[in-house]
C-alpha cells in the first residue's frame, strides 16, 4: 500500500479533451512531484512544488498546467494534448525538495491520446 | 555525458540465486545520494535503497545491499535469493546539487529489466 494515490489509474483522452490528474500524499511531505515516463526514455521530470511554491517547470509545453492547492495534494490539468503525451504520469513526494530526502512515487497514471 | 548509466538492458536469474544489477555514475558533486526503484508491470515506482555519498557502511535492506564504490563511481544493486515477485523493471537514481531554486536534482538511468526463472 502506496502512500501515495493517483488517480484515475488509466486514462483515455482525445486531442480536444480536458482532463486533469489527481494526486495525493498521506506522508506529510512538504514537497511533490510530476514526473513523465515514455517507453524507452528515461524518467523526465515535469514539475516540483516545495511547500506549495512551483520551484520547478522543466521546459513543460502549456497544455500541461500543474495545480497545488495544498502540500497534501497535486493536480495535472491536460488540454488538447498530443498523441506523443501519451505516457505514465507519476507522481511523487519527499519531506522536502531542498535536502536529502527520498523521494515515494505513487502507482502512475497511464495516460493515452488517441 | 549520462549521469546514470545501467548497462543491462535485461537480465535473468534462477530463482533462489542471488544476482547484481549494474550501476555507475557522474558527478563532481562531493555530496550525493544514490537511489534503487523498482518498477512492477502495474508502473508503481517502489523505493529500495538509499546510499548517501559519505556513509561509510554499504547499504543494506532486508534481501537488497548496494555495493558502493566511490572511486569507481559505481552503486550496484545486489538482490539475494532472488523470488519470483522481484520480477521487474529496476532503476538506479541519483541526487545531487543545486538549480537556482535549490532544489536538488534527482537523475534517473535507463533501467534493468529482471527477470526470475523457476
Amino acid at each position: 500500500e502506496t502512500g501515495v494515490t493517483q488517480t484515475p489509474r488509466h486514462l483515455v483522452m482525445g486531442m480536444t479533451n480536458k482532463k486533469s490528474l489527481k494526486c495525493e500524499q498521506h506522508l506529510g511531505h512538504n514537497a511533490m512531484y510530476w514526473y513523465k515516463q515514455s517507453a524507452k526514455k528515461p524518467l523526465e521530470l515535469m514539475f516540483v512544488y516545495n511547500f506549495k511554491e512551483q520551484t520547478e517547470n522543466n521546459s513543460v509545453p502549456s497544455r500541461f498546467s500543474p495545480e497545488c492547492p495544498n502540500s497534501s495534494h497535486l493536480f495535472l490539468h491536460l488540454h488538447t494534448l498530443q498523441p506523443e503525451d501519451s505516457a505514465l504520469y507519476l507522481c511523487a513526494s519527499s519531506e522536502t525538495a531542498t535536502g536529502p530526502n527520498t523521494i515515494y512515487f505513487g502507482e502512475g497514471s497511464w495516460l493515452t491520446v488517441v | 555525458a549520462q549521469k546514470i548509466t545501467q548497462t543491462q538492458p535485461g537480465m535473468f536469474v534462477q530463482e533462489k540465486e542471488a544476482v547484481t544489477l549494474d550501476c555507475t555514475y557522474d558527478t563532481s558533486d562531493p555530496s550525493y545520494g544514490l537511489f534503487w526503484y523498482k518498477q512492477p508491470s502495474s508502473g508503481e515506482m517502489i523505493f529500495l535503497i538509499y546510499q548517501g555519498s559519505y556513509d561509510q557502511q554499504n547499504a543494506t535492506e532486508g534481501r537488497y545491499s548496494l555495493n558502493f564504490q566511490k572511486a569507481r563511481k559505481s552503486a550496484n544493486l545486489v538482490i539475494s535469493a532472488s523470488q519470483l515477485g522481484d520480477s521487474a523493471m529496476y532503476f538506479c537514481a541519483m541526487r545531487e546539487g543545486w538549480n537556482s531554486g535549490g532544489y536538488q536534482k534527482v537523475t534517473f538511468g535507463t533501467g534493468t529489466k529482471l527477470q526470475v526463472i523457476p
